[in-house]
């Protein structure tokens, strides 16, 4: 069955470092793959989509990288702040018409 | 990009009976996406509900459980049937939105 890990549940950041947060999946060929933030009582909210023929994608302090050899993504937060505080949710899609198959996301502290 | 209002946003239920979910969208949507977020685990998702047809339902959910209406393009319902105290979770309703999907704020189910 397919099976989505994201690499740990909690993850505590210095501000200012860049926080890597890491997502790998099995028995799954992904058209894309996307990244959302979602935040205590909220709803996720979608950050970044990178396709399948994509290695690298970037927006403002975010990027992310894709290797559908190793099935794995990396998400980066360069100069991380606080405010970035949330639990980070990757998710892996076929189409519009189909819905999504999340892991389970890792909570990111960004202590000051 | 589209915004979706859900409600409730929370409810306590006593065992035996069902709740209704809805979901408005401020904008014509084709497909709407149901999903269930249990403590500690990921978004699983339920159905998919496309307007003027039976919704699709994921392996482990099925009508009987959790009926869904669809009955015109920017308007869904979820009921959660019979609900036990295994129902209790996050339920949120998710639209796709060309580059990634929006999702409602979700509601939080307690069973007693």
């Amino acid at each position: 069955s397919q099976k989505i890990e994201q690499n740990s549940e909690a993850l505590n950041i210095q501000e200012g470092k860049t926080a890597t947060l890491t997502c790998n999946y099995t028995n799954y060929s992904p058209a894309y793959l996307q990244w959302y933030r979602q935040d205590p009582g909220r709803g996720p909210v979608f950050l970044l989509l990178i396709r399948e023929n994509e290695k690298e994608k970037r927006k403002e302090r975010l990027k992310v990288t894709f290797d559908t050899t190793l099935k794995q993504s990396l998400f980066h937060i360069t100069a991380s702040q606080p405010a970035d505080s949330a639990t980070y949710l990757c998710a892996l899609g076929q189409g519009g018409a189909d819905g999504l198959t999340f892991g389970k996301g890792t909570h990111l502290i960004i202590q000051p | 990009s589209a915004v979706i209002s859900q409600k409730p946003s929370r409810d306590i239920c006593q065992r035996g009976t069902s709740l209704t979910i809805q979901c408005q969208v401020d904008s014509q949507v084709t497909m709407m996406f149901w999903y269930r977020q249990q403590p500690g685990q990921s978004l699983t998702l339920i159905a998919t509900a496309n307007q003027g047809s039976e919704a699709t339902y994921e392996s482990g959910f099925v009508i009987d459980k959790f009926p869904i209406s669809r009955p015109n393009l920017t308007f869904s319902t979820l009921t959660v049937s019979n609900m036990s105290p295994e129902d209790s979770s996050i339920y949120l309703c998710s639209v796709a939105q060309g580059v990634g999907y929006t999702f409602g704020s979700g509601t939080r189910l307690t069973v007693v």
